[in-house]
């Protein structure tokens, strides 16, 4: 069973640019949700996806925003990019129970 | 709101040495918890859980307990090995609409040989 894929796994951006992040769940999971870690802030919960339809959202600026297609695979885009925006991007997915899998995550950078 | 709390680290031992990192949590209704390990340059693997209170999660050596009168969920390990050098996340599982999982800031674990 293939695990979470998440793509590309790194990125570099210039402040001001936007940002598109792919997340593939596992097969049969139709939850996805995003975390954003630092090393300052940890691990942040961004929002959580379930059958195309946001159900959770953590306390981030309108420039985050997400979506999900019919498939499951989930969409995560940044919008106006700051440097503060730099860190690792994971996304997790789940079926019905409450076990999260997670990608390798998106190291994105910006400089 | 719901939170998890667990121990500052980093946390040095030597091989062999016995590990606890302790956590515990706030959350309304009945969580589910959880340990992940996330190694260098990878995303976070589930290590252990627990769905309710006296279950004990176990795997690959290390257990934690479902502590509902003290909301602890600490992680043991009797011996500990270089390759469990990693840093340790606790979390809690929460059906808010959909499922949230909140996790702690994450404990950074150093083994020395």
């Amino acid at each position: 069973k293939a695990g979470v894929t998440q793509t590309p796994r790194y990125l570099i951006k210039t402040r001001g640019q936007q940002v598109t992040l792919s997340c593939s769940p596992i097969s049969g999971h139709r939850s996805v949700s995003w975390y954003q870690q630092t090393p300052g802030q940890g691990l942040q919960f961004l929002f959580e996806y379930f059958s195309e339809t946001q159900r959770n959202k953590g306390n981030f600026p309108g420039r985050f925003s997400g979506r999900q297609f019919s498939n499951s695979r989930s969409e995560m885009n940044v919008s106006t990019l700051e440097l503060g925006d730099s860190a690792l991007y994971l996304c997790a997915s789940s079926s019905e129970v409450t076990e999260a899998f997670f990608g390798q995550g998106t190291r994105l950078t910006v400089v | 709101g719901d939170s998890v709390t667990q121990m500052e680290g980093p946390v040095t031992l030597s091989e062999e040495a016995f590990l606890t990192i302790n956590c515990t949590y706030t959350a309304t209704g009945y969580p589910s918890l959880f340990w992940y390990v996330q190694y260098p340059g990878e995303g976070l693997q589930l290590l252990l859980k627990a769905t309710k209170a006296d279950d004990k999660g176990s795997n690959k050596g290390f257990e934690a307990t479902y502590r509902k009168e003290t909301t602890s969920f600490h992680l043991e390990k009797g011996s500990v090995q270089v390759s469990d050098s990693a840093v340790y996340f606790c979390a809690l599982s929460v059906r808010q609409g959909g499922f949230k999982t909140i996790f702690g800031a994450g404990t950074r674990l150093f083994v020395k040989a």
